[in-house]
């Protein structure tokens, strides 16, 4: 069972478009994170979400936190061809425990 | 500040045989992870260490071992290769100070198993 399901798992769009990739479970999260993974690199730390209902902009990305702290989305505006990779959410259940890391959503943006 | 390193990048093996991998935290993280990324599955957690100790364990045979030096650095051992062995293994560290575990990843080793 995986406990942190993303959608979609594929997406391919033209420069300039927005996107949003959901990440979404059945169970409580005391935080979660954002990841960006390149081809043959470590997944890239984006942000960390702690708090129900909670927003963070970083440039053309906007993260949401849901209110009951089950699920998250990461919103792209005017997307660009740097922005291709493979995007993962972490939940982490308490602080002593892994990390639980969605199978990710692989992103494409075309010039 | 200099980030998680990894060695080697790349390694070749043939089934059968066994391999060691290196990771060295961020400085001042005394907690590292070992996560095994293959083709499709997504990051399927191995191991956590914490000042020292073995910490918690993910669904993987007992040919997958490691261990954390007194400098917080750390070791993957995979005993008796197997092809689906294949894949990125990736380290993160961390501070362990309770809630709010942000995980700091290295470049990863690539290793084929042939």
């Amino acid at each position: 069972t995986q406990l942190l399901e993303q959608s979609p798992q594929f997406l391919s769009i033209q420069e300039g478009e927005n996107l949003t990739v959901y990440c979404n479970s059945s169970s409580v999260f005391s935080s979660l994170q954002w990841y960006r993974q390149e081809p043959g690199e470590g997944p890239v730390l984006l942000v960390t979400v702690v708090t129900g209902g909670e927003v963070k902009k970083l440039k053309r990305l906007t993260f949401q936190f849901g209110d009951a702290r089950k699920d998250s989305s990461l919103h792209i505006t005017a997307a660009q061809p740097g922005d291709t990779g493979l995007y993962l959410c972490a939940g982490a259940r308490s602080g002593n425990t892994p990390l639980v890391f969605g199978k990710g959503t692989r992103l494409s943006v075309i010039a | 500040e200099a980030g998680v390193t990894q060695s080697p990048t790349h390694l070749i093996k043939t089934r059968g045989q066994q391999v060691t991998l290196r990771c060295s935290p961020i400085s001042g993280h005394t907690s590292v992870y070992w996560y095994q990324q293959a083709l499709g599955l997504g990051l399927q957690f191995l191991l956590w260490y914490d000042e020292g100790e073995e910490r918690n364990r993910g669904n993987f045979p007992p040919r997958f071992s490691g261990r954390q030096f007194p400098n917080y650095s750390s070791e993957l051992n995979v005993n008796a290769l197997e092809l689906e062995d294949s894949a990125l293994y990736l380290c993160a560290s961390s501070y362990n100070r309770g809630i709010q575990e942000t995980q700091y990843f290295g470049p990863g080793t690539r290793l084929l198993v042939l």
